[in-house]
């Protein structure tokens, strides 16, 4: 049982280029969602899925598209990623009420 | 809307000392309460967390939180610090967004030191 899992751990993007971030999940959760960390920022919600077939926005979308792949895998896409978008990338999962599980995140440097 | 607010976002003590770390949230409805820590280079874990019932919750590694409604507040404590407890702390507040699902609202951190 593995939980939330991300990949990759750690990629260097230069201004301009695209990537996907992976995230799967072995629990059976409904929910998944995607934050990111900045220093002294604490996690903002980038996006989330309620259940599969679902993506809805949260507090800092712009830049970022979703896809809800099937239950266990949820994407997180930078079309042209900017160096503001620099930052640590975590995948959550949850299904009682609230509580979210975290995977160990993929540190993100755009150059 | 919800919001939560950690007062100190840098807290030192001394190994063996008390450790408080204080939060303060806002809520519409009744909030479900978290806190999580992040050790270095890692992901955030459960520590503990309160939705209905008793107001004291206990949490993993000796920790535990009182919600007081009354002060909007839901501070986490431990009696002895250890060094292992050196750590971000995140609080959070759930808000209900439809069906089952939650979503929930940090606190910017507070990064515990333990001095030996």
């Amino acid at each position: 049982n593995a939980g939330v899992t991300q990949t990759p751990k750690f990629q260097v993007l230069k201004t301009g280029q695209s990537m996907t971030l992976q995230c799967a999940q072995d629990m059976n959760h409904n929910s998944m969602y995607w934050y990111r960390q900045d220093p002294g920022m604490g996690l903002r919600l980038i996006y989330y899925s309620a259940s599969e077939g679902t993506t809805d926005k949260g507090e800092v979308p712009n830049g970022y598209n979703v896809s809800r792949l099937n239950k266990r895998e949820f994407s997180l896409r930078l079309e042209s990623a900017a160096p503001s978008q620099t930052s640590v990338y975590f995948c959550a999962s949850s299904e009682e009420i609230s509580t979210q599980y975290f995977g160990p995140g993929t540190r993100l440097l755009v150059l | 809307a919800q919001s939560v607010t950690q007062l100190g976002s840098h807290v030192s003590v001394s190994e063996g000392a008390l450790v408080l770390l204080r939060c303060n949230y806002s809520s519409s409805v009744p909030p479900y309460l978290f806190w999580y820590v992040q050790y270095p280079n890692q992901g955030l874990q459960l520590l503990l967390k309160y939705t209905t019932g008793a107001t004291l919750v206990k949490g993993i590694n000796g920790f535990e939180a009182e919600f007081k409604k009354s002060e909007t507040s839901f501070h986490l404590t431990k009696p002895s610090a250890h060094m292992s407890d050196a750590a971000e702390y995140f609080c959070a507040v759930s808000a209900y967004s439809g069906g089952s699902n939650y979503k929930l609202t940090f606190g910017k951190g507070t990064l515990l030191t333990v001095n030996p």
